[in-house]
């Protein structure tokens, strides 16, 4: 099971901080995921991280996006920095199926996912 | 950076319906595609992957067929858990939405 916890509001310019908590299995076999979606719209990935601390993250993100890993306590967190409203946003962690493709790991499919936190950007 | 184009983005279909969604892509994916779907308030749900190997635990109704840049998720006889929305993805990319509701 994945679960996020964290703020649900967040202000404008600060940084937004989530965590998730992975139960019922050790965090050191795969990739781990933080996804988002704005309210009624698609799904955006943000970006992943092994259990080594090995990250990739979305280009339009790279600059405000810090994901890290806790293996002793099966934990990952997601840092987003600077935010606005366009941030605003149910976010999830999920669990990730990867291959080494082209020189990179890369995602091939997200098999299990926490239930999601709605944060919202307003002052 | 590949772009996916899911078609319909809304489709209306009764119980029993045999419904195909669309996803293309800007640039050949080889097979590197996977379906979801998604309930209102619900995280997504995986489906398919590899383009055509079913999730275990995911009812045979579901088949995924496609290859390059044209994929296809096919549900044979629309039951009615299925109402929600389907989304493809390839690799970072997600496409945006099919949205399959009651006719």
């Amino acid at each position: 099971q994945l679960q996020e916890s964290g703020p649900g509001l967040v202000k404008p310019s600060e940084t937004l901080s989530l965590t998730c908590t992975v139960s019922g299995g050790s965090i050191r076999r795969y990739y781990w995921s933080w996804i988002r979606q704005p309210p009624g719209e698609g799904l955006e990935w943000i970006g992943h991280i092994n259990h080594s601390g090995s990250t990739n993250y979305n280009p339009p993100l790279k600059s405000r996006v810090t994901i890290s890993v806790d293996t002793s306590k099966n934990q990952l967190s997601l840092k987003l920095t600077s935010v606005t409203a366009a941030d605003t946003a149910v976010y999830y962690c999920a669990r990730t199926r990867y291959d080494y493709i082209w020189g990179s790991y890369r995602p091939l499919g997200f098999d299990f996912w926490g239930q999601g936190t709605m944060v919202t950007v307003t002052s | 950076d590949i772009h996916l184009t899911q078609s319909p983005s809304t489709l209306s279909a009764s119980v029993g319906d045999r419904v195909t969604i669309t996803c293309r892509a800007s640039q050949s994916t080889t097979n590197w595609l996977a379906w979801y779907q998604q309930k209102p308030g619900k995280a997504p749900n995986l489906l398919i992957y590899m383009g055509s190997s079913l999730e275990s635990g995911v009812p045979s109704r579901f088949s995924g067929s496609g290859s390059g840049a044209e994929f296809t998720l096919t549900i044979s006889s629309l039951q009615p858990d299925d109402f929600a929305t389907y989304y493809c993805q390839h690799f970072e990319t997600f496409g945006q939405g099919t949205k399959v509701e009651i006719k």
